[in-house]
């Protein structure tokens, strides 16, 4: 069963502390990212990797980084200078990175929640 | 930079009724516009993508309608059931870009 697996769906965070996000996809799709979507709003690009060993910061990447060894995994580690980190977070990934836009295929998105 | 806006932020619709979210968009060069749908505590999932080769596609009750001279693309949905009842963002994107810029949502509601 080929899809896009975030783990945990649900994460607390004790202030202070670096937590981080699984991503995790069996589609063999070049590109991958990290969304952050607050209540009501829409998705805002935190990172994205279009290939191996590569990536670039989206519009909200301070307080974040992340890391792609493996083409099928992207994991998010959430730092402690991230002053408002408790959001709905979804990881997506997409089919080739060098050519016409495909559809993104998403994670079910991990809650993180600051206590 | 692209900027898309979407509207409305909430729509109510009485079931078997129509249902018609419109976005615009800023940069010319865009040339693909997918449509997502979200329901509660889940990821966005594709209903229907148009690339700008064409001005309309439909599939069952839903559609979508670009104008490339007005920079701007619609959902329409007809027949609206309950399980339409989620949250819907429209996108655009380029190929000289990458990524996806984003509506902010549309809170869709299905009246009984």
């Amino acid at each position: 069963d080929g899809g896009i697996t975030q783990s945990p769906k649900y994460l607390f965070r004790k202030e202070g502390q670096n937590v981080t996000l699984s991503c995790e996809q069996n589609l063999n799709h070049d590109a991958m990212y990290w969304y952050r979507q607050d209540p009501g709003q829409g998705l805002r690009l935190i990172y994205y990797s279009q290939i191996v060993n590569d990536f670039q910061k989206g519009d909200i990447a301070e307080g974040y980084s992340v890391s792609r060894e493996k083409k099928e995994s992207f994991p998010l580690t959430v730092t402690s200078a991230q002053k408002n980190p408790t959001a709905f977070y979804l990881c997506a990934s997409s089919i080739q990175a060098d050519g016409p836009n495909t559809e993104a295929f998403f994670g079910q998105g991990t809650r993180l929640t600051v206590v | 930079g692209e900027n898309v806006e979407q509207h409305p932020s909430t729509l109510s619709v009485q079931e078997g009724d129509s249902a018609v979210i419109k976005c615009t968009y800023s940069d010319s060069a865009s040339n693909y516009f997918p449509w997502y749908k979200q329901e509660l505590g889940k990821g966005p999932q594709l209903i229907i993508d148009i690339r700008s080769n064409v001005g309309e596609k439909k599939d069952q009750r839903i559609a979508v309608t670009l104008n490339k001279t007005a920079k701007h693309f619609s959902l329409h949905i007809t027949e609206t059931q309950p399980e339409d009842s989620a949250v819907y963002f429209c996108a655009a994107s380029a190929d000289s870009n990458y990524q996806l810029i984003w509506g902010a949502g549309t809170k869709l509601i299905i009246k009984p």
